[in-house]
């Protein structure tokens, strides 16, 4: 069974960082791009960025919002996929999820799995 | 970026209900379209993939149809366990993934 738990989420100030985890299970996770999303308490679904299996260089794309503050990394070894967030916003506060990318044509991908989430909180 | 624009923004309707959600793209978009069901304090789950094909798992009242810029979710019969927030995402234009603001289902 496809597992992924997000975790390392909580309440920090401005400016400060954090790195959260996404672990996986039941799939061969070197196999497959993850990608990192987040929603606002109370809006709609927001691309961060996603990182491509090593087989496409392992290579990271971010959306313009987190670009530069924001870093996506990975360890095939592990199993895990984190999220390295700096010089956090107020407005970075969202509950942050990972998902399972599958490629359905070249370079077009899709969101076949959502972890549950863990809620970041940006507050001084 | 491309835009995703759903109609309606929120529904009420009745178990047995047939319902239909529109989604508009701001520029063609092929057959690139993937619909996502989220519950409350749940995470989104994929219902549609490349904008007809049905993920393993969901319920057959579930359809999705369109090409180019307009695509349509519907579900046949509505169960009480479908009342949710319904998501288009496109991903012809990478990065972003785009979505629709959502459509709010709820019960009459």
């Amino acid at each position: 069974e496809v597992q992924l738990v997000e975790s390392g989420g909580g309440l920090v100030q401005p400016g400060r960082s954090l790195r959260l985890s996404c672990t996986a299970s039941g799939f061969t996770f070197g196999d497959y791009a993850m990608s990192w999303f987040r929603q606002a308490p109370g809006k709609g679904l927001e691309w961060v960025g996603f990182i491509r299996s090593k087989a496409y260089g392992g290579t990271t794309e971010y959306a313009a919002s987190v670009k530069g503050r924001f870093t996506i990394s990975r360890d095939d070894s592990k199993s895990i996929a984190y999220l390295q967030m700096n010089s956090l916003k107020t407005e970075d506060t969202a509950v942050y999820y990972c998902t399972r990318d599958i490629e359905y044509s070249h370079g077009i991908y899709y969101f076949d799995y959502w972890g549950q989430g863990t809620l970041v909180t940006v507050s001084s | 970026d491309i835009q995703m624009t759903q109609s309606p923004s929120s529904l009420s309707a009745s178990v047995g209900d047939r319902v239909t959600i529109t989604c508009r793209a701001s520029q063609s978009i092929s057959s690139y379209l993937n619909w996502y069901q989220q519950k409350p304090g749940k995470a989104p789950k994929l219902l549609i993939y490349a904008a007809s094909s049905l993920q393993s798992g969901v319920p057959s009242r579930f359809s999705g149809s369109g090409s180019g810029t307009d695509f349509t979710l519907t579900i046949s019969s509505l169960q009480p366990e479908d009342f949710a927030t319904y998501y288009c995402q496109q991903s012809y234009s990478t990065p972003p993934a785009t979505f629709g603001q959502g459509t709010r289902l709820e019960i009459k």
